[in-house]
C-alpha cells in the first residue's frame, strides 16, 4: 500500500514560532503538495514539487516556505507562525504519469495560540 | 486558471437511497481528469472515482458512477444503495493532462447518511 505518513496529527504552537510540517512518502513518487484545508474553503494549494530541490509556488504562498532534499522527503515551514495560520495541513503525493491520484496523508491539525 | 465548483455544501440522504453530488467546472484545456475523493471523520483523503475527459464512457465504482457532460462542464457522483459508512465529506477535483500538475479541490459536500 501507498503510504504518506506526515509527522504530527496534531500540533500546537506558539505565535512568532518557526513550525516544521514534515511528509513523507514510501512509493518513490516525483511529485509532492501541501494544501492546506479550511471549512467552507476546501483545499487550497500551498506549495508543490516535481522533483528534489523543485517547488513551486501554488495559490497561497505567502507566509510559507518549502523543502524538499530527499525525494521521498517535502517539508512546510511556517518561518513565524500566526493565528491565522491555524488550520488543516494535508501533504499529498503521486507519480510522474498522465492523470495518476494522488495519495493523502493524515493531515496536521495545526493551532496557532 | 481552473476552478471547481461544489454547490451543494451539504446533503443528507437516508440508508439505502441514492444521491447525486454536482460539480462544474471551469477551463480552456481540452485534455484534462476529474475526480471525486472522500474524506471521512477519520480525514483520510480516499480516491473514489475518476474520469478521463477523452473518454466519453462514464465512470463506476460498484454504487458509485458519473455522469460527465464535457459541453457542459459537469460531473457529478450518483452514490447509489447509500450506506452509512458513506458519510464524509466529499471533494470534486480537476487536473490538466500533464504530468506534474496539481489537483484542484472544490469547497466540498458534506454528505450525511441517515438510518
Amino acid at each position: 500500500d501507498v503510504k504518506v505518513t506526515q509527522s504530527s496529527r496534531y500540533l500546537v504552537k506558539r505565535t512568532g514560532e518557526k513550525v516544521f510540517l514534515e511528509c513523507v512518502q514510501d512509493m518513490d513518487h516525483e511529485n509532492m503538495f501541501w494544501y492546506r484545508q479550511d471549512p467552507g474553503l476546501g483545499l487550497r494549494l500551498i506549495y508543490f514539487s516535481y522533483d528534489v530541490k523543485m517547488k513551486e509556488k501554488g495559490d497561497i504562498p505567502e507566509g510559507y516556505s518549502v523543502s524538499r532534499e530527499k525525494k521521498e522527503r517535502f517539508s512546510l515551514i511556517l518561518e513565524s507562525a500566526s493565528t491565522n495560520q491555524t488550520s488543516m495541513y494535508l501533504c499529498a503525493s503521486s507519480a510522474y504519469h498522465l492523470g495518476t491520484e494522488a495519495f493523502f496523508g493524515q493531515g496536521t491539525r495545526l493551532t496557532v495560540v | 486558471a481552473q476552478t471547481v465548483t461544489q454547490s451543494q455544501p451539504e446533503m443528507s440522504v437516508q440508508e439505502a437511497e441514492t444521491v447525486t453530488l454536482s460539480c462544474t467546472y471551469d477551463t480552456s484545456e481540452n485534455n484534462y481528469y476529474l475526480f471525486w475523493y472522500k474524506q471521512p471523520p477519520s480525514r483520510q483523503m480516499i480516491l473514489v472515482i475518476r474520469q478521463e475527459a477523452y473518454k466519453q464512457q462514464n465512470a463506476t465504482e460498484n454504487r458509485f458512477s458519473v455522469n460527465f457532460q464535457k459541453a457542459a462542464k459537469s460531473f457529478s457522483l450518483k452514490i447509489s444503495d447509500s450506506q452509512l459508512g458513506d458519510t464524509a465529506m466529499y471533494f470534486c477535483a480537476f487536473m490538466v493532462h500533464s504530468g506534474n500538475t496539481p489537483l484542484v479541490f472544490g469547497k466540498g459536500t458534506r454528505l450525511s447518511v441517515i438510518a
